[in-house]
């Protein structure tokens, strides 16, 4: 079974200024999708970014990108010029391509504060 | 176009007690699925949906159980209630079942307490 290990508990950030999220997944499987979920105080899980695996380029979307390391199964998540709207819970998920039910597998989360 | 809806928001349960859960898929999408957040957790997968047939379930004892209706919605029911089911039941929808390059969208979830 896919594991995905997520070791910040909590992060902090200055607003303007750059963090990076970790994660680690574990998976003898070639082909999959990662993808990190931003989950705020409203409870919404929301897609932030989404990485296939057999893609080498880094996934970006706007201040949001990614560095995949695939021979390393690492999956981090960068996010420049933080903003106050971006504090939340950040889940770091996989996704199978084997089989035709492919749920969601989540790591436990990292908590980010954007302080002002 | 509203987004995946869910109800109730908040519930409070006592042990051995029945819950059902409700939930709208997004306009078109057929696939719901269903994951039990637990508090200072990540959600966990408990089934999936698609056409109204069950295509996944994953670890939760048979006392949760769900079903999709021809207007695609679902219903997740849990039965003999324990404290440990508490937690955020989150569901999710996406036009397909193994359209891997669908985006899952999910609904705010229904915040379940048992006391």
């Amino acid at each position: 079974a896919q594991t995905v290990t997520q070791s910040q508990p909590e992060m902090s950030v200055q607003e303007a200024e750059t963090v990076t999220l970790s994660c680690t997944y574990d998976t003898s499987e070639s082909d999959y999708y990662l993808f990190w979920y931003k989950q705020p105080p409203s409870r919404q899980m929301i897609l932030v970014i989404r990485q296939e695996a057999y893609k080498q380029q880094n996934a970006t979307e706007n201040r949001f990108s990614v560095n995949f390391q695939k021979a390393a199964k690492s999956f981090s998540l960068k996010i420049s010029d933080s903003q106050l709207g971006d504090a939340a819970m950040y889940f770091c998920a996989y996704r199978s391509l084997i089989s035709g039910n492919t749920p969601l597998v989540f790591g436990k989360g990292t908590r980010l504060s954007v302080i002002a | 176009d509203a987004g995946v809806t869910q109800s109730p928001t908040h519930l409070i349960k006592t042990r051995g007690q029945h819950v059902t859960l409700r939930c709208s898929p997004i306009s078109g999408h057929k696939s719901v699925s269903w994951y039990q957040q637990v508090l200072g957790q990540g959600p966990q997968f408990i089934f999936q949906y698609y056409e109204k047939e069950e295509r996944g379930r994953g670890n939760f004892p048979d006392r949760f159980s769900a079903r999709q209706f021809p207007n695609y919605s679902s219903e997740l029911n849990v039965n003999a209630l324990l404290l440990g089911d508490s937690a955020l039941y989150l569901c999710a929808s996406s036009r397909r079942s193994t359209g891997l390059a669908d985006t899952i969208y999910f609904g705010e979830g229904s915040w379940l307490t048992v006391v």
